[in-house]
């Protein structure tokens, strides 16, 4: 029962062009959401987040929209860099504290 | 300062052999958690603390057991180990939860063979 999908496993875009990410949540106790990045060989780090009270969060290029309702959220990058190309994994707790993934999506951004 | 620190980074194992994967942070960090990465799967969560002596099940603990005697450490056991237990194995910390993101380490992989 995944709880967190990301329905595309891949994602290739033009440099300088925007990158857009989607995740799908089941668990309307979920209230906290997260983006993290991750480079092979390496440990996933914090990218930005987003609370249920929010519908949308940002910082610098990387905005999170959120919609309740849908239950979707979507990171937002502009404009793309060849350094952004890596493994995007969206994430959602609630009040377990449980920080739950999904799939996560491979992000190529071409010179 | 350290961040997380996962020991060792790589090892094979025997099947039903056993083993602890080490996990320490020195960020004075209450939540703590071990996940796995499998291709396809994303990371999927085996055990978390929010303090020591508080585990609880994540979504994958079959086989796998923790304990939390202090704040800094939070070691991984396998008791028996098989071959679906091939993976990447991370461990993360939290100062408060979600609010400010987990912390991860750089990993461990673990054949099993």
């Amino acid at each position: 029962d995944q709880q967190v999908k990301q329905n595309s496993p891949s994602l290739s875009v033009q440099e300088g062009r925007i990158s857009i990410l989607n995740c799908d949540y089941t668990n309307s106790m979920f209230d906290y959401f997260l983006w993290y990045k991750k480079y092979p060989a390496e440990g996933p780090t914090f990218l930005i987040s987003i609370s249920s009270i929010k519908d949308k969060n940002e910082d610098g290029r990387f905005t999170v929209f959120l919609n309740k309702s849908a239950k979707h959220l979507s990171l937002h990058i502009v404009p793309s860099q060849p350094g952004d190309s890596a493994v995007y994994f969206c994430a959602a707790s609630g009040a377990t504290n449980k920080l739950i993934f999904g799939t996560g999506t491979l992000l190529a951004v071409q010179p | 300062n350290a961040g997380v620190t996962q020991t060792p980074k790589f090892q094979v194992l025997k099947t039903g052999q056993s083993m602890t994967l080490q996990c320490a942070q020195d960020m004075n960090h209450e939540y703590m958690s071990w996940y796995r990465q499998d291709p396809g799967m994303g990371l999927r969560l085996i055990h978390y603390s929010v303090g020591a002596g508080i585990t609880d099940q994540g979504e994958v603990p079959n086989g796998y057991n923790v304990s939390r005697s202090t704040t800094e450490d939070f070691p991984l056991r396998l008791l028996s180990a098989a071959p679906s237990q091939t993976s990447v194995y991370f461990c993360a910390s939290s100062l408060t939860g979600d609010n400010y993101g987990y912390t991860f380490g750089s990993g461990t992989r673990l054949t099993v063979v």
